[in-house]
């Protein structure tokens, strides 16, 4: 069965960077987009960019451009998140999820989520 | 940011039905992008509930129903249950920030 299982719970100093991974098996990891959705305390979903595992293309949303590095490692079936200069208000899960494969944008298996947070 | 427009919140008894709307504009519901729907229960990821605007992902119960309209969509629960208590997200591709976008998010609530 598809799943996608992300790295620890974080904690760090505003500033500093942060970087995510996650773990996919179960499927084709080339074959299917990544993407990564964080969440705020209380706050709705929030995409922030999407790598193409087959050859490592990137796109991010505008409000993370230049904060926000998605990489991969094929021989691992590993995806990452990096975000730099952080604030407190990047306090927030951060998800993984697979693009689904027939174009239609949807997000069709999700991980389990990294609870990041920034404090002094 | 452009984002998709939901009701805060929706209740219901056990059995009734509830829909949950999702307004959108011409860039992206009304350029035509599908809408998905995700389930979030209480400390859980997400769950894909609905794709491609009406379809069921293998194993969700047809109690879920979704249409689409112009630059609108909904979601539809049917013969509620008390386990159906979570929030859910609609989703869509917008054109003019070549990203994807979520609704504001509905909190459903079983009375």
């Amino acid at each position: 069965q598809v799943q996608l299982v992300q790295s620890g719970a974080e904690v760090k100093k505003p500033g500093a960077s942060v970087k995510v991974s996650c773990k996919a098996s179960g499927h084709i990891f080339s074959s299917y987009a990544i993407h990564w959705v964080r969440q705020a305390p209380g706050q709705r979903l929030e995409w922030m960019g999407w790598i193409n595992t087959g050859n490592g293309n990137t796109k991010y949303s505008q409000k993370f451009q230049g904060r926000v590095t998605i990489t991969r490692d094929t021989s691992a079936s590993t995806a990452y998140m990096e975000l730099s200069s952080l604030r407190s208000d990047d306090t927030a899960v951060y998800h993984c999820a697979r693009g689904d494969s027939s174009g239609r944008h949807s997000l069709d298996y999700w991980g389990q989520g990294t609870l990041v947070t920034v404090s002094p | 940011q452009s984002v998709l427009t939901q009701p805060p919140s929706v209740s219901g008894a056990p059995g009734q039905r509830v829909t949950i709307s999702c307004t959108g504009s011409s860039s992206n519901i009304g350029a035509g992008y599908d809408v998905h729907w995700y389930q979030q229960l209480p400390g859980t990821a997400p769950k894909l509930l609905i794709y491609g605007n009406s379809n069921r992902p293998s194993g969700v119960p047809d109690r879920f129903s979704g249409s689409k309209s112009g630059t609108s969509a909904s979601l539809a629960i049917s013969g509620l249950q008390a386990e159906d208590e979570a929030d859910y997200y609609c989703q869509s591709y917008d054109s003019s920030l070549s990203g994807y976008v979520f609704g504001t998010g509905t909190e459903v609530t079983v009375l």
